[in-house]
């Protein structure tokens, strides 16, 4: 079946620092994938897609390349904010239809704490 | 344009009880999707539903039940209640076609004593 694996956290940065959270996935086929983010006492918001291979996602200053190669689709940013602090989550869909409808396979999430 | 509301917040439930959760989604949005999120599992899929039918399952018992009714609002309805249904059962809707792009409401928080 499909899977999302993350980086093990929490990840704990200085404001302005450089952000890196990996994400690899199995998947059959060809998967949309996506990063959600959750902040505190909210529900989960999309951050970036990529729809297929060599897509480039990008939003509010994170980033994130569909790696078909290396399976891969890490999340960066350049230099990040005290606001980002948040649980960020790595996902695909598969875009087979059927057993794909509405599913979405999450990662076990990354916790980022950013300290001024 | 309102988000996806679930209504009640919070629950707290006793074992054995039967629980139903409700969810109205993102007007135009005819696809509504269920997860359990938990701090061991993570978020898990439970069902999806388009233009009242359950097109997907994941793989939970049959207790974890759902429905979807003509004007897309959602209900889920776990019956004999454990102590591990505890968890944030979360909502989420998309637009037709775009099924990875989903909208999440802001859960509801059951707890079974």
């Amino acid at each position: 079946g499909n899977s999302v694996t993350q980086m093990e956290g929490p990840v704990t940065l200085s404001e302005e620092a450089f952000l890196t959270i990996n994400c690899t996935y199995t998947a059959t086929g060809y998967p949309s994938l996506f990063w959600y983010v959750q902040y505190p006492g909210e529900g989960l918001q999309l951050l970036l897609k990529a729809t297929k291979a060599d897509d480039k996602g990008s939003n509010k200053g994170f980033e994130a390349t569909y790696r078909k190669e290396t399976t891969s689709f890490h999340l960066e940013k350049g230099s990040v904010q005290v606001s980002d602090s948040a649980v960020y989550f790595c996902a695909l869909i598969a875009n087979a239809g059927g057993t794909s409808y509405g599913k979405l396979t999450f990662g076990q999430g990354t916790i980022l704490t950013v300290h001024p | 344009k309102a988000g996806v509301t679930q209504t009640p917040r919070y629950l707290i439930k006793t074992r054995g009880q039967q629980v139903t959760l409700s969810c109205s989604p993102i007007s135009g949005h005819r696809s509504v999707s269920w997860y359990q999120q938990t701090p061991g599992q993570g978020l898990q899929f439970l069902f999806e539903y388009f233009s009242e039918t359950q097109r997907n399952k994941g793989n939970f018992p049959g207790r974890f039940s759902g429905r979807q009714f003509s004007n897309s609002r959602s209900e889920m309805n776990v019956s004999t209640l454990e102590l591990g249904d505890s968890a944030l059962y979360l909502c989420a809707s998309s637009l037709a076609g775009m099924p990875g792009e989903q909208y999440f409401g802001p859960g509801t928080r059951l707890t079974v004593t």
